[in-house]
């Protein structure tokens, strides 16, 4: 147990809805990162907070967004969801401020399926 | 363009086999590589990090080793729990994010 919390675990949904994925961090964490990961892809980075304040951005598209609330609980929010954005969602957590260098811990995902 | 190239995608072995995955990377200023265990349907997990060419570490059946250009996860001696698909991942020098590699599928038969 990594100590990152998700939920929900598994969120299954129609094409044009929104959803928002929640995430806890480990105790002690001000590091958020947000991750994608389909079969043909790979992990791919969303976004990163730290400490309330986006910090980074990278394949992120404009449909979703995210922010990070002061007790340290992120969420991110799909909106008008295609078949594509069916994926694992993971959440990172870690010690690290602006610069990701230290190690990132995992949250154990949420599933969407987009039908 | 920073890039994590891992192989083999695949690697099937029997128990006590003994075997080394490779992740070859291309990072502006490399600041840290990653290696990460992930079973299906579940998060990555945590294994090791190494910050420079030389650096090695280990756990248990595990050891990583770092160059200039490539790292190495040997596992000596596997046994089927050890299937998993391995991740590495590698952060530059701008610090925003891990670029991860496409992982190896082990798979280990008794």
């Amino acid at each position: 147990d990594s100590g990152v919390t998700q939920t929900p675990k598994h969120l299954i949904t129609a094409t044009g809805q929104r959803v928002t994925l929640r995430c806890s961090p480990r105790s002690g964490d001000l590091s958020v990162y947000w991750y994608q990961q389909s079969l043909d892809q790979g992990l791919q980075f969303l976004i990163h907070y730290y400490n309330g304040e986006e910090r980074a951005k990278g394949n992120i598209l404009e449909r979703f967004s995210a922010q990070q609330f002061p007790d340290l609980h992120s969420e991110l929010n799909l909106s008008s969801l295609e078949l594509g954005d069916s994926a694992l969602y993971f959440c990172a957590s870690s010690v690290s401020s602006g610069r990701s260098y230290n190690e990132q811990f995992f949250g154990p995902g949420t599933r969407l399926t987009v039908l | 363009e920073d890039q994590v190239t891992q192989s083999p995608e695949a690697l099937r072995l029997q128990e006590g086999e003994s075997s080394s995955l490779n992740c070859s990377y291309t990072v502006s200023g490399l600041r840290g590589l990653f290696w990460y265990r992930q079973d299906p349907g579940k998060g990555p997990e945590f294994l090791f990090t190494l910050y420079s060419a030389g650096e090695e570490k280990e756990k248990e059946r595990l050891k990583a080793t770092l160059t200039k250009k490539e790292s190495f996860l040997h596992i000596t001696a596997p046994k089927p729990e050890d299937s998993a698909t391995y991740l590495c991942a590698a952060v530059n020098q701008a610090g925003t994010a891990l670029i991860f590699g496409k992982g190896t599928t082990l798979s280990v038969s008794s």
